[in-house]
């Protein structure tokens, strides 16, 4: 039973591009979700935390579906800066046991 | 910006040796945790810590490992006897004041065991 989601990837795309990328979770009862980027053999970077009325910043907009139990990240005007795997975080819900998804990889090109 | 630091950035070791990872969480906050990431695949929970206790651990926190804060300042992860299986990237990570709140990852020890 796989707890958190994503569609690995990658995700090929031109400079400009839009590009959106949804993660799954299991447990219900989840309290907090995040958004992360991690460049390879890198630390994961919080980009963003997700709220229910959906936040954004810059060219980023992430949303919460709790009826459907998934999240969601729009990246808009990308750049090629914005080649990464972005990482899905849950918490909450019967523990504090912060779940990773395995991520979706990015790559913008020229 | 503050940061989270670890030490040291490579880590090599003998297969049954022990080894303990350094970690200086964000100053003013008061969640700290450990993840692992194995090569190719993804970051996983093992403990999260407050106030002097673990509060949280995954399965593959098992009796080989244990976590402390010797002082104001440090967190640690020790592996009492290391095996191979435990290669993989270490990361320290802090939050402010719950565990519902983002965390700060520190930039990893890789381990290599031998």
């Amino acid at each position: 039973r796989k707890e958190v989601e994503q569609d690995p990837g990658p995700f090929n795309v031109p400079e400009g591009a839009t590009v959106a990328f949804n993660c799954t979770y299991s447990n219900s009862a989840s309290q907090s979700f995040f958004w992360y980027r991690q460049d390879c053999r890198k630390e994961p970077k919080l980009l963003m935390s997700v709220y229910s009325s959906g936040n954004e910043d810059g060219r980023f907009t992430a949303q919460l579906n709790r009826a459907s139990q998934y999240i969601s990240l729009l990246i808009r005007d990308s750049k090629l800066s914005d080649s990464a795997t972005y990482l899905c975080v849950v918490n909450g819900g019967g523990s504090y046991i912060p779940t990773f998804g395995r991520g979706t990889s990015l790559i913008v090109h020229p | 910006e503050p940061e989270v630091t670890q030490t040291p950035s490579h880590q090599v070791t003998q297969m049954g040796q022990e080894v303990i990872l350094r970690c200086v969480p964000i100053s003013n906050h008061l969640y700290f945790y450990w993840y692992r990431q194995i090569l190719g695949q993804k970051v996983e929970f093992l403990v999260s810590f407050y106030n002097n206790e673990i509060s949280e651990k995954s399965e593959i926190f098992d009796d080989q490992f244990s976590v402390e804060r010797p002082d104001g300042s440090n967190f640690t992860l020790k592996i009492r006897s290391t095996k191979l299986e435990d290669s993989a990237m270490y990361f320290c990570a802090s939050s402010e004041l719950d565990r519902n709140q983002p965390q700060h990852f520190g930039d990893g020890t890789r381990l290599s065991i031998l």
